[in-house]
């Protein structure tokens, strides 16, 4: 079974340019998440999308937003990208059934390394 | 508010045990994660205790939990070379992905 992907791996982008980023989710997996992790730290919660809406939001800008389609995947976007945005960007699914009685652990993508020059 | 603190770094000599620390602040944490993540890679799973657990014991690993003091530990047995990663404690809700992450310890074994 194919697990969490994302694309692209790398991306090298200039200040001020716009950035999107993808994520598939593991067939079945209705449960989004986006994570921050600049060099030398732990991953940040950016965004939980759920069965296409926005269930969660950690402490970003509102130049971070994403979205999440009717087959589940989802976009992360950054727009007048900084410097300090260069990080490793991580997609996390999971399932959670509809009564959200049954869910699972987080399952992690590889991850999107953006560097902003 | 919600903070999840690791030491920084651990080296150990294979073969012999490996035990990796972790404190948190949020006492309504349904449930305490290790991840592992190694260089270049994303974050893998390794284990996930429920808070009203004291231990968990995978193979290797054993995770031991101290609700009072807010203290996660996790055990590697007989630790290999290929166990050399960044170890990273988490804590929230099962499902719910706002998982509070610590900084990660960087665990290097010694041939």
């Amino acid at each position: 079974d194919a697990g969490v992907t994302q694309s692209p791996t790398h991306l090298i982008k200039t200040r001020g340019q716009q950035v999107t980023l993808r994520c598939s989710p593991i067939s079945g997996h209705k449960s989004v998440s986006w994570y921050q992790q600049v060099l030398g730290q732990g991953p940040q919660f950016i965004f939980q999308y759920y069965e296409k809406e926005e269930r969660g939001r950690g402490n970003f800008p509102d130049r971070f937003s994403a979205r999440q389609f009717p087959n589940y995947s989802s976009e992360l976007n950054v727009n007048a990208l900084l410097l300090g945005d260069s990080a490793l960007y991580l997609c996390a699914s999971s399932f959670i059934n509809r009564g959200g009685l049954k869910r699972t652990e987080a399952f992690f993508g590889q991850g999107t390394r953006l560097t902003v020059v | 508010g919600e903070d999840v603190e690791q030491s920084l770094f651990l080296s150990v000599r294979e073969g012999d045990s490996s035990v990796i620390n972790c404190t948190y602040t949020d006492s309504s944490s349904t449930y305490l994660y290790w991840y592992k993540q190694e260089p270049g890679a994303g974050l893998q799973l390794l284990t996930y205790i429920f808070s009203n657990m004291d231990m968990k014991q995978d193979q290797r690993l054993t995770v031991l939990l101290n609700k009072k003091d807010k203290h996660l530990s996790l055990r590697i047995a007989d630790t290999q070379t290929g166990d050399s990663a960044i170890y990273f404690c988490a804590e929230g809700p099962r499902g719910y992905q706002k998982v509070t992450f610590g900084t990660g310890t960087k665990l290097q074994v010694i041939p």
